[in-house]
C-alpha cells in the first residue's frame, strides 16, 4: 500500500542459522534505511543508504550486515543472531534533500523470532 | 536521549471524542513529522510540518507547532475505532538524523 514492500513478514530462525530480510521500493526514491522496533523503545535506526552508498551505521553488531544493490532494493543479512534481536525490522524509503528528511514511506515489517 | 518524546504513553477514548496527543523535543528542527502505526505493521505518514509553519490540517488531523516550546500537538477529532494505533512523532533536526519518539498508544472504543 505505501509502495515499501517487505519479505519476508515472519520468519523464526536459530542462533545459528543465516537468513536476509528483502525490501523492495517502488517510489523512485533515492535512500533506504533499516529500522528495529522492540517492544517499548523507541523505533531505533540501523543503517541508511543514500544513492546506493552508506551513509550510516548506527553502531550496530555485525551479525546484522546491510546490502544496497541498487536504489530499489535493500538487504538486512543476519548471522548468528541473539534472542534480544528479536524485534520487528522495519524498511522505509524517502527522497532526501542535502540535509533535511523529509517524509519515509514504512514496509510492513518482518516479525524476526531469534530461539 | 531521545529527541522526541510523547506525551501522553497511552489514551483511551469513546468514539466521538476528540484526541489529543503532545509532542516535545529538544534540539532546533527543520520539520516535524507524526506517523500513525497499527498493532505490529509499518508506520504511515500522517503530516509534516515545517518549522515555519505553525498549525496545519489533514481531513480530521489537527496538528501545532511551537518553536519556542519545542512541542507539537496532533488532535484528531471526532474520533473512530478505525483511529486505535500508535502514533509517533518524528523531529527532523536542523543537525542529525530523523529520530522517533516512543509513542502515544491511542485505543477508541466504540
Amino acid at each position: 500500500e505505501t509502495g515499501v514492500t517487505q519479505t519476508p513478514r515472519h520468519l523464526v530462525m536459530g542462533m545459528t542459522n543465516k537468513k536476509s530480510l528483502k525490501c523492495e521500493q517502488h517510489l523512485g526514491h533515492n535512500a533506504m534505511y533499516w529500522y528495529k522496533q522492540s517492544a517499548k523503545k523507541p523505533l531505533e535506526l540501523m543503517f541508511v543508504y543514500s544513492l546506493e552508498e552508506r551513509v550510516e551505521n548506527n553502531s550496530v553488531p555485525s551479525r546484522f550486515s546491510p546490502e544496497c544493490p541498487n536504489s530499489s532494493h535493500l538487504f538486512l543479512h543476519l548471522h548468528t543472531l541473539q534472542p534480544e534481536d528479536s524485534a520487528l525490522y522495519l524498511c522505509a524509503s524517502s527522497q532526501a534533500r542535502t540535509g533535511k528528511q523529509e517524509t519515509q514511506y514504512f514496509g510492513p515489517g518482518t516479525r524476526l523470532l531469534v530461539l | 536521549s531521545q529527541q522526541g518524546e510523547e506525551d501522553p504513553q497511552a489514551l483511551s477514548i469513546q468514539e466521538g471524542e476528540n484526541a489529543t496527543m503532545n509532542c516535545s523535543y529538544k534540539t532546533s528542527i527543520n520539520n516535524l513529522q507524526w506517523y500513525r502505526q497499527n498493532s505490529g505493521r509499518g508506520l504511515v505518514h500522517l503530516i509534516l510540518i515545517r518549522s515555519n509553519e505553525r498549525e496545519k490540517h489533514s481531513g480530521r488531523l489537527r496538528v501545532t507547532l511551537d518553536t519556542s516550546k519545542k512541542s507539537s500537538s496532533l488532535l484528531i477529532t471526532a474520533s473512530r475505532a478505525a483511529d486505535t494505533a500508535s502514533y509517533f512523532c518524528a523531529t527532523d533536526p536542523i543537525y542529525g538524523k530523523l529520530t522517533f519518539g516512543q509513542g502515544t498508544i491511542l485505543t477508541v472504543h466504540p
